[in-house]
Protein backbone atom coordinates (compact mmCIF):
# COMPACT_ATOMS: atom_id res chain seq x y z
CA UNK A 1 0.00 0.00 0.00
CA UNK A 2 1.12 3.45 -0.61
CA UNK A 3 1.43 5.93 2.06
CA UNK A 4 2.22 9.76 1.76
CA UNK A 5 3.92 12.08 5.13
CA UNK A 6 4.15 15.38 5.32
CA UNK A 7 6.90 16.17 7.64
CA UNK A 8 5.56 19.77 8.62
CA UNK A 9 1.64 20.94 9.33
CA UNK A 10 2.76 24.59 9.33
CA UNK A 11 5.50 26.61 8.34
CA UNK A 12 5.11 30.15 8.52
CA UNK A 13 7.92 32.00 6.62
CA UNK A 14 8.65 35.66 5.95
CA UNK A 15 7.83 37.37 2.33
CA UNK A 16 10.64 36.69 -0.69
CA UNK A 17 12.28 34.23 1.74
CA UNK A 18 12.57 30.69 0.63
CA UNK A 19 10.52 27.48 1.10
CA UNK A 20 10.95 23.99 1.62
CA UNK A 21 7.50 21.74 1.97
CA UNK A 22 9.15 18.12 2.73
CA UNK A 23 7.24 15.14 1.70
CA UNK A 24 8.16 11.61 1.73
CA UNK A 25 6.26 8.32 0.38
CA UNK A 26 6.28 4.98 0.80
CA UNK A 27 5.29 2.52 -2.09
CA UNK A 28 6.77 -0.79 -3.57
CA UNK A 29 5.71 -0.35 -6.87
CA UNK A 30 6.11 2.98 -9.25
CA UNK A 31 3.93 5.69 -8.76
CA UNK A 32 3.14 9.51 -9.94
CA UNK A 33 3.80 11.95 -7.37
CA UNK A 34 1.71 15.50 -7.42
CA UNK A 35 1.41 18.47 -5.15
CA UNK A 36 -2.04 20.19 -4.98
CA UNK A 37 -2.61 23.76 -3.40
CA UNK A 38 -5.62 24.44 -1.78
CA UNK A 39 -6.41 28.14 -0.96
CA UNK A 40 -9.13 29.55 1.42
CA UNK A 41 -12.41 28.17 1.16
CA UNK A 42 -11.59 26.76 -2.50
CA UNK A 43 -10.83 22.75 -3.44
CA UNK A 44 -7.42 22.02 -4.98
CA UNK A 45 -4.99 23.18 -8.33
CA UNK A 46 -2.77 21.08 -9.41
CA UNK A 47 0.69 22.76 -8.64
CA UNK A 48 2.88 20.46 -10.57
CA UNK A 49 3.31 16.41 -11.11
CA UNK A 50 5.69 13.66 -11.65
CA UNK A 51 5.41 10.79 -14.18
CA UNK A 52 8.36 10.09 -15.77
CA UNK A 53 11.20 11.39 -17.23
CA UNK A 54 14.10 14.75 -15.47
CA UNK A 55 13.03 13.97 -11.86
CA UNK A 56 13.35 17.99 -11.46
CA UNK A 57 9.49 19.57 -12.23
CA UNK A 58 7.96 23.10 -12.22
CA UNK A 59 5.36 24.80 -11.82
CA UNK A 60 4.09 28.31 -13.56
CA UNK A 61 4.33 30.22 -10.04
CA UNK A 62 7.69 29.69 -9.34
CA UNK A 63 7.41 26.58 -7.31
CA UNK A 64 9.84 23.51 -7.86
CA UNK A 65 10.08 19.31 -6.58
CA UNK A 66 12.64 17.26 -7.17
CA UNK A 67 11.78 13.55 -7.31
CA UNK A 68 14.19 11.58 -5.26
CA UNK A 69 13.48 7.47 -5.43
CA UNK A 70 16.48 6.44 -2.86
CA UNK A 71 15.43 9.04 -0.20
CA UNK A 72 11.64 8.35 -1.53
CA UNK A 73 10.65 12.16 -1.44
CA UNK A 74 9.51 14.69 -2.91
CA UNK A 75 9.71 18.19 -1.73
CA UNK A 76 8.41 21.25 -2.66
CA UNK A 77 10.53 24.33 -3.04
CA UNK A 78 10.25 28.25 -3.90
CA UNK A 79 13.31 30.52 -3.78
CA UNK A 80 11.12 33.47 -2.69
CA UNK A 81 7.79 33.24 -1.42
CA UNK A 82 4.65 35.78 -1.67
CA UNK A 83 1.77 36.73 0.64
CA UNK A 84 -0.08 35.38 -2.20
CA UNK A 85 1.10 31.93 -2.22
CA UNK A 86 -0.55 31.88 1.71
CA UNK A 87 -2.26 28.13 0.98
CA UNK A 88 -2.61 24.62 2.38
CA UNK A 89 -0.25 22.56 0.35
CA UNK A 90 -0.88 18.68 -0.46
CA UNK A 91 1.61 15.89 -1.57
CA UNK A 92 0.12 12.83 -3.21
CA UNK A 93 1.06 9.78 -5.00
CA UNK A 94 -0.89 7.42 -7.26
CA UNK A 95 0.21 3.82 -8.59
CA UNK A 96 0.52 3.99 -11.79
CA UNK A 97 -2.03 2.01 -12.44
CA UNK A 98 -4.69 2.49 -10.02
CA UNK A 99 -7.64 4.67 -9.53
CA UNK A 100 -7.21 6.68 -6.61
CA UNK A 101 -4.79 9.45 -5.42
CA UNK A 102 -3.37 9.06 -1.89
CA UNK A 103 -2.77 12.25 -0.01
CA UNK A 104 -0.96 13.67 2.73
CA UNK A 105 -2.45 15.58 5.60
CA UNK A 106 -0.92 18.91 4.38
CA UNK A 107 1.24 21.80 5.33
CA UNK A 108 0.07 25.29 6.04
CA UNK A 109 2.06 27.83 4.77
CA UNK A 110 1.53 31.15 6.43
CA UNK A 111 3.36 34.25 4.61
CA UNK A 112 4.68 37.32 6.98
CA UNK A 113 5.30 40.75 5.27
CA UNK B 1 -14.20 25.49 -21.41
CA UNK B 2 -16.04 25.53 -17.85
CA UNK B 3 -13.90 23.84 -14.89
CA UNK B 4 -15.30 21.57 -12.68
CA UNK B 5 -18.97 22.77 -10.61
CA UNK B 6 -20.36 21.27 -7.94
CA UNK B 7 -23.60 22.04 -5.59
CA UNK B 8 -24.61 22.90 -3.66
CA UNK B 9 -22.16 24.82 -2.10
CA UNK B 10 -22.91 24.30 1.84
CA UNK B 11 -25.69 21.79 3.25
CA UNK B 12 -26.91 20.96 6.79
CA UNK B 13 -28.42 17.47 7.84
CA UNK B 14 -29.47 16.02 10.82
CA UNK B 15 -27.86 12.63 11.50
CA UNK B 16 -29.67 9.71 10.07
CA UNK B 17 -30.49 11.98 6.89
CA UNK B 18 -29.91 10.87 3.33
CA UNK B 19 -27.70 13.66 1.28
CA UNK B 20 -27.11 13.48 -2.87
CA UNK B 21 -24.26 16.08 -4.28
CA UNK B 22 -23.30 16.86 -7.29
CA UNK B 23 -20.60 16.91 -9.99
CA UNK B 24 -20.46 18.19 -13.34
CA UNK B 25 -16.85 16.80 -15.36
CA UNK B 26 -15.05 19.27 -16.79
CA UNK B 27 -15.60 19.46 -21.05
CA UNK B 28 -13.97 16.28 -22.31
CA UNK B 29 -13.80 14.12 -18.91
CA UNK B 30 -15.26 10.71 -18.88
CA UNK B 31 -13.95 10.13 -15.54
CA UNK B 32 -14.90 11.62 -12.12
CA UNK B 33 -13.49 10.98 -8.51
CA UNK B 34 -14.87 11.47 -5.49
CA UNK B 35 -13.25 12.19 -1.78
CA UNK B 36 -14.06 13.35 1.78
CA UNK B 37 -11.71 15.95 2.95
CA UNK B 38 -12.45 16.19 7.27
CA UNK B 39 -11.48 19.31 9.07
CA UNK B 40 -7.59 19.28 9.00
CA UNK B 41 -7.21 16.39 7.09
CA UNK B 42 -6.47 15.33 3.27
CA UNK B 43 -8.86 14.37 1.17
CA UNK B 44 -9.43 10.67 1.18
CA UNK B 45 -10.83 8.65 -1.83
CA UNK B 46 -14.29 7.09 -1.69
CA UNK B 47 -14.81 6.11 -5.19
CA UNK B 48 -14.22 6.33 -8.77
CA UNK B 49 -16.72 6.39 -11.49
CA UNK B 50 -15.47 5.72 -15.98
CA UNK B 51 -17.94 5.82 -18.19
CA UNK B 52 -20.72 4.93 -15.98
CA UNK B 53 -19.60 1.77 -14.08
CA UNK B 54 -17.88 2.30 -10.84
CA UNK B 55 -13.47 1.91 -11.09
CA UNK B 56 -12.06 1.62 -7.83
CA UNK B 57 -13.29 2.57 -4.40
CA UNK B 58 -11.67 3.74 -1.29
CA UNK B 59 -12.43 2.18 2.46
CA UNK B 60 -15.90 3.68 3.11
CA UNK B 61 -19.32 1.73 3.78
CA UNK B 62 -21.72 0.74 1.50
CA UNK B 63 -24.13 3.79 2.56
CA UNK B 64 -22.02 5.72 -0.04
CA UNK B 65 -22.68 4.76 -3.28
CA UNK B 66 -22.63 6.67 -6.55
CA UNK B 67 -23.71 7.49 -10.28
CA UNK B 68 -22.47 8.48 -13.40
CA UNK B 69 -24.37 9.61 -16.08
CA UNK B 70 -24.00 9.84 -19.89
CA UNK B 71 -23.01 13.39 -20.06
CA UNK B 72 -20.37 12.25 -17.08
CA UNK B 73 -21.71 14.36 -14.71
CA UNK B 74 -21.70 11.84 -11.22
CA UNK B 75 -24.39 11.92 -7.96
CA UNK B 76 -22.23 11.14 -4.44
CA UNK B 77 -25.27 10.02 -2.37
CA UNK B 78 -24.91 8.86 1.68
CA UNK B 79 -27.75 7.38 3.35
CA UNK B 80 -28.07 7.23 7.46
CA UNK B 81 -25.88 10.13 7.82
CA UNK B 82 -23.38 10.26 10.77
CA UNK B 83 -21.84 12.84 12.67
CA UNK B 84 -18.10 11.77 11.35
CA UNK B 85 -19.30 12.54 7.44
CA UNK B 86 -19.16 16.23 8.15
CA UNK B 87 -16.50 17.01 5.78
CA UNK B 88 -15.87 19.49 2.70
CA UNK B 89 -16.76 16.70 -0.64
CA UNK B 90 -14.56 16.91 -3.28
CA UNK B 91 -15.43 15.79 -7.01
CA UNK B 92 -12.34 15.63 -9.41
CA UNK B 93 -13.03 14.87 -13.09
CA UNK B 94 -10.22 13.65 -15.66
CA UNK B 95 -9.91 13.35 -19.29
CA UNK B 96 -8.95 9.70 -19.73
CA UNK B 97 -8.60 6.49 -18.33
CA UNK B 98 -4.96 6.37 -19.19
CA UNK B 99 -2.66 6.26 -15.98
CA UNK B 100 -0.20 8.38 -17.33
CA UNK B 101 -2.65 11.36 -18.59
CA UNK B 102 -4.28 10.87 -15.60
CA UNK B 103 -4.46 14.63 -14.41
CA UNK B 104 -7.43 15.32 -11.71
CA UNK B 105 -9.11 18.84 -11.84
CA UNK B 106 -11.24 18.98 -8.48
CA UNK B 107 -14.15 21.27 -8.09
CA UNK B 108 -14.72 23.70 -5.11
CA UNK B 109 -15.98 21.52 -2.87
CA UNK B 110 -19.37 20.73 -0.89
CA UNK B 111 -19.40 21.41 2.54
CA UNK B 112 -21.78 18.83 4.69
CA UNK B 113 -22.61 19.50 8.27
CA UNK B 114 -24.12 16.73 9.98
CA UNK B 115 -26.09 17.79 13.37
Amino acid sequence: AQSVTQLDSQVPVFEEAPVELRCNYSSSVSVYLFWYVQYPNQGLQLLLKYLSGSTLVESINGFEAEFNKSQTSFHLRKPSVHISDTAEYFCAVMRSSASKIIFGSGTRLSIRP
Amino acid sequence: ETGVTQSPTHLIKTRGQQVTLRCSSQSGHNTVSWYQQALGQGPQFIFQYYREEENGRGNFPPRFSGLQFPNYSSELNVNALELDDSALYLCASSPTRDRVADTQYFGPGTRLTVL
